[in-house]
C-alpha cells in the first residue's frame, strides 16, 4: 500500500533553517510528482510547491519562492524540502502529497504531516 | 495566488443533499478542467475525493460529485451521512503551473 513519511519537523527559530523529507513506498515513485502542502493552525491547506516526477520541473508558491527548494531522489524514494530564511508565519503542519500522475496539480495520497514551529 | 473562494461552512441533516461552492478566476478554475476537492478529517492525511471536476477515485462513494461553470466548481454531496462531517478543500492547476486551495469548507451533520 502506499505509503508516506515526514520527517525533519521541529522548533526552529526565525531566519534558520531546516530541511523535511519525505519517505515514499508501496508504489513506483518515479513515475509520480510530488507535493508539500501545508497547514497553520487554525488555518486551510496552502500549497508549497511540487516537484515533476524526473524532477526536472519545480514549481513554488509565492510565499515560499526563493526560500524553499525541493528536491527528489529517485533512487531512494524520497523527497525533501530545504526550508531557509524561516518565517513565524511559516509554521505549520506540513504534508508530503503524491501527485496523481507524472506532473498532475492534484494529490491522491497523502502523509500524515510534521510539524515545524518557527518560533524564538 | 489569491486562495479559491469557498463558503466558511455548510449544514445539513441527514439523508439531504448539499453543495459546496468554489469560486476562482480565468487563470485558475475557470481556464483548466484541473479542480480536485479533498475531505479533510482534523488530524488526519487529507483525501482526494474529486479530481478534474468530476472524476472519483476508485474507492470513493457516488456520493460526491462534482461540476463547474465557468469560473466556479462545485462539489456536491447528496444523501448526507454523520462521518461527511469534515472540512472541504477544493484545489485547482493555474496558470503558473503551480496549485491554488480554497479556504476551505466546514460541513456540519445536523
Amino acid at each position: 500500500q502506499v505509503q508516506l513519511v515526514e520527517s525533519g519537523g521541529g522548533v526552529v527559530q526565525p531566519g534558520k533553517s531546516l530541511r523535511l523529507s519525505c519517505a515514499a513506498s508501496g508504489f513506483t515513485f518515479r513515475s509520480h510528482g510530488m507535493h508539500w502542502v501545508r497547514q497553520a493552525p487554525g488555518k486551510g491547506l496552502e500549497w508549497v510547491a511540487v516537484i515533476w516526477y524526473d524532477g526536472g520541473n519545480k514549481y513554488y508558491a509565492d510565499s515560499v519562492k526563493g526560500r524553499f527548494t525541493i528536491s527528489r531522489d529517485n533512487s531512494k524514494n524520497t523527497v525533501d524540502l530545504q526550508m531557509n530564511s524561516l518565517r513565524a508565519e511559516d509554521t505549520a503542519v506540513y504534508y508530503c502529497a503524491r501527485g496523481r500522475t507524472r506532473h498532475s496539480s492534484d494529490s491522491d495520497y497523502w502523509g500524515q504531516g510534521t510539524l515545524v514551529t518557527v518560533s524564538s | 495566488q489569491s486562495a479559491l473562494t469557498q463558503p466558511a461552512s455548510v449544514s445539513g441533516s441527514p439523508g439531504q443533499s448539499i453543495a459546496i461552492s468554489c469560486t476562482g478566476t480565468s487563470s485558475d478554475v475557470g481556464g483548466y478542467n484541473y479542480v480536485s476537492w479533498y475531505q479533510h478529517h482534523p488530524g488526519k492525511a487529507p483525501k482526494l475525493i474529486i479530481y478534474d471536476v468530476s472524476n472519483r477515485p476508485s474507492g470513493v462513494s457516488n456520493r460526491f460529485s462534482g461540476s463547474k461553470s465557468g469560473n466556479t466548481a462545485s462539489l456536491t454531496i447528496s444523501g448526507l451521512q454523520a462521518e461527511d462531517e469534515a472540512d472541504y478543500y477544493c484545489g485547482s492547476y493555474t496558470s503558473s503551473s503551480t496549485q491554488v486551495f480554497g479556504g476551505g469548507t466546514k460541513l456540519t451533520v445536523l
